[in-house]
């Protein structure tokens, strides 16, 4: 079983629909979590920390339940320019202190 | 401006060449990384130094070694290269300490093939 799992996708959405991904992790005690967006054939690049008690920053929001050992990204109002792979991220401290990356979700946007 | 910078973006090498991929980060950072990336499979890490001439094997070190002279700079090293090692590299730095994901900075990537 891999550390950190996503569905592939594609995601395929109109604009303007809402979205969201899960990322399941298996380490209980990882400790920081994130979303990184990757456009094709670039670097993965931080689009949002995800914190305990859920946050947003504008149309994406990000929750964490630790009991179920998931993440999920919400985005709201789709853009063509969303359209991307998303990595779910996970950090556990007890393992070396390494960074575990998912396979990534990906979405496309369509018009 | 943070940057990591690799310089060779696009490659092309025969099987059983000796390879060389270089990263340099421009802030001062103590720790880099080398890792691959293949579809579905994410980012895998190949080796991390946490300082100078200091080096500790990721997850997939296996036909791969690292270099670290200088604090700024940090060579991937394929020693016979093969096909299965057809992929994009990513280098990546962060400030010592304790790695997370916010504090991360990726280069460009490097996509090679081995034919």
């Amino acid at each position: 079983r891999k550390e950190v799992e996503q569905d592939p996708g594609p995601f395929n959405v109109p604009e303007g629909a809402t979205v969201a991904f899960n990322c399941t992790y298996s380490n209980s005690a990882s400790q920081s979590f994130f979303w990184y967006r990757q456009d094709c054939r670039k670097e993965p690049k931080l689009l949002m920390s995800v914190y305990s008690s859920g946050n947003e920053d504008g149309r994406f929001t990000a929750q964490l339940n630790r009991a179920s050992q998931y993440i999920s990204l919400l985005i709201r109002d789709s853009k063509l320019s969303d359209s991307a792979t998303y990595l779910c991220v996970v950090n556990s401290h007890n393992a070396g202190n390494m960074l575990t990356f998912g396979g990534g979700t990906r979405l496309m946007v369509k018009p | 401006d943070v940057k990591v910078t690799q310089s060779s973006r696009y490659l092309v090498k025969r099987t059983g060449e000796k390879v060389f991929l270089e990263c340099v980060q421009d802030m001062d950072h103590e720790n880099m990384f080398w890792y691959r990336q293949d579809p579905g499979l994410g980012l895998r890490l190949i080796y991390f130094s946490y300082d100078v001439k200091m080096k500790e094997k990721g997850d997939i070190p296996e036909g791969y070694s690292v270099s670290r002279e200088k604090k700024e700079r940090f060579s991937l090293i394929l020693e016979s290269a093969s096909t299965n090692q057809t992929s994009m590299y990513l280098c990546a730095s962060s400030p010592g300490g304790t790695v997370s994901g916010n504090t991360i900075y990726f280069g460009e990537g490097s996509w090679l093939t081995v034919v």
